[in-house]
């Protein structure tokens, strides 16, 4: 079984302030990790993805993870906010070896204040 | 042009109706799926498909059926609406290239049932 926990439904950050999403896990083997954000009345696109190579991951538009396996957290971080960021932002999970299906959490609605 | 369309882009039916939702993509993809999302509860998995013969439930597919016509197409059908259906519907594609697969959005179809 595996799942993700989002802690935190709603966000709100100062522009130029860090961004912080918080991602645990729960998976009974070794997980593949993502985050995908969705920008208003848009799909899901993907921002950067763990799949056990590098435990500190780089995405787009300048947003980074780092996986801890003590933890088993999954956070998303950004150093400086900007108001493109304005979105909803979903962590998901994968267990590795062999095709399993993705398990999205509930979601996290960043706010950026000008 | 997107890579993955959904037809109608929102729709309201009234309790008791057949819908039918479309999804193309020009990806190229052998996977395929359909998610509803809700608000607080993310997204969650209605039917995917590895290819053409290929089709398989999901956590939530009761109420459910789906078709894929072609690589390309993949159809969900509510045989007969209800009002807990209202949620916004996405399709997605993967590659299927290996374990870690990035999933690929359509835009979404925002479903109302009456």
């Amino acid at each position: 079984a595996q799942s993700v926990t989002q802690l935190g439904s709603h966000v709100s950050v100062s522009e130029g302030a860090l961004v912080l999403l918080r991602c645990n896990y729960s998976s009974s083997v070794p997980p593949y990790l993502f985050w995908y954000v969705q920008y208003p009345n848009q799909g899901l696109q993907l921002l950067l993805k763990y799949t056990s190579a590098a435990t500190l991951v780089k995405g787009i538009n300048g947003f980074e993870a780092e996986f801890k396996k003590s933890e088993t957290s999954f956070h998303l971080t950004k150093p400086s906010a900007h108001m493109s960021d304005a979105a909803e932002y979903f962590c998901a999970v994968s267990p590795s070896g062999g095709y399993q299906k993705v398990t999205f959490g509930t979601g996290t609605k960043l706010q950026v204040i000008p | 042009d997107a890579d993955v369309t959904q037809t109608p882009r929102n729709r309201i039916t009234k309790t008791g109706k057949r819908i039918m939702l479309e999804c193309s993509q020009t990806k190229g993809h052998d996977r395929m799926y359909w998610y509803r999302q809700d608000p607080g509860l993310g997204l969650r998995l209605i039917y995917y498909s590895f290819d053409v013969k290929d089709i398989n439930k999901g956590e939530i597919s009761d109420g459910y059926s789906v078709s894929r016509q072609a690589q390309a197409k993949f159809s969900l059908s509510l045989e007969s609406a209800i009002p807990n259906q209202t949620a916004l519907y996405f399709c997605a594609t993967s590659p299927g290239q290996g374990l870690s697969d990035t999933q690929y959005f359509g835009p979404g179809t925002r479903l109302t049932v009456l």
